[in-house]
């Protein structure tokens, strides 16, 4: 499966848009885009997920480039709850679901 | 619906001790999973089982076996506790492994092994 590669770390200012990138440049045309989440230690909580066109959910939203190699996870309003750990992964299935590190995205007052 | 749960919260094991952890869901998911998250680290996928009756190997399998008791129930099982399993385990769920589902998480067990 592909991995992806995400900063280490992210700013943001409550009540701003978080734009988190994730680079994807060898997927492959049936795998599907996931991001999660981690709070904390708790267990990863999903967000939204996509194949090819961009997605919206009550969370967040997910822009995929046309070419499918990167994609980014928007953040409408950031709130302070919203400080996690953000993990983008691309995967056909939940057998080879690879977590990588993620970016940590600090949402400061 | 309490979603996915896991028993026990936290374990110390002395090294060469053998402990079972336990996962159920409740969302009547087909398929079930176990990972493990070393500190600071992402999750790493120890076994999964797609189906009630199937159960195979993830990326870090060796030292622990398996078992889907039912369709609710999957349980990891430690023979031999060694340091190098201090870790947080996390059981999940989802309708199926194949592609568009989402899989739901347990809160963990974090283990010590010393």
């Amino acid at each position: 499966d592909a991995k992806t590669t995400q900063p280490p770390s992210m700013d943001c200012a409550e009540g701003r848009a978080a734009n988190l990138p994730c680079n994807h440049s060898t997927i492959s045309g049936n795998e599907y885009v996931y991001w999660y989440r981690q709070i904390h230690s708790q267990g990863p909580q999903y967000i939204i997920h996509g194949l090819k066109n961009n997605e919206t959910n009550e969370m967040a939203s997910l822009i995929i480039t046309e070419d499918r190699k990167s994609s980014t996870l928007i953040l409408p309003h950031a709130t302070l709850r919203d400080t996690a750990v953000y993990y983008c992964i691309s995967s056909y299935n939940f057998n080879k679901f690879y977590f990588g590190s993620g970016t940590k995205l600090n949402v400061k007052p | 619906n309490a979603g996915v749960t896991q028993t026990p919260k936290f374990q110390v094991l002395k090294t060469g001790q053998s402990m079972t952890l336990q996962c159920a869901q409740d969302m009547n998911h087909n398929s079930m999973y176990w990972y493990r998250q070393d500190p600071g680290m992402g999750l790493r996928l120890i076994y999964y089982s797609a189906s009630e009756g199937t159960t195979d190997k993830g990326e870090v399998p060796n030292g622990y076996n398996v078992s889907r008791l039912n369709k609710r129930e999957f349980s990891l099982r430690l023979e031999s506790a060694a340091p190098s399993q201090t870790s947080v385990y996390f059981c999940a769920s989802s309708e199926e492994t194949g592609p568009g589902y989402e899989q739901y998480f347990g809160p963990g067990t974090r283990l010590t092994v010393t």
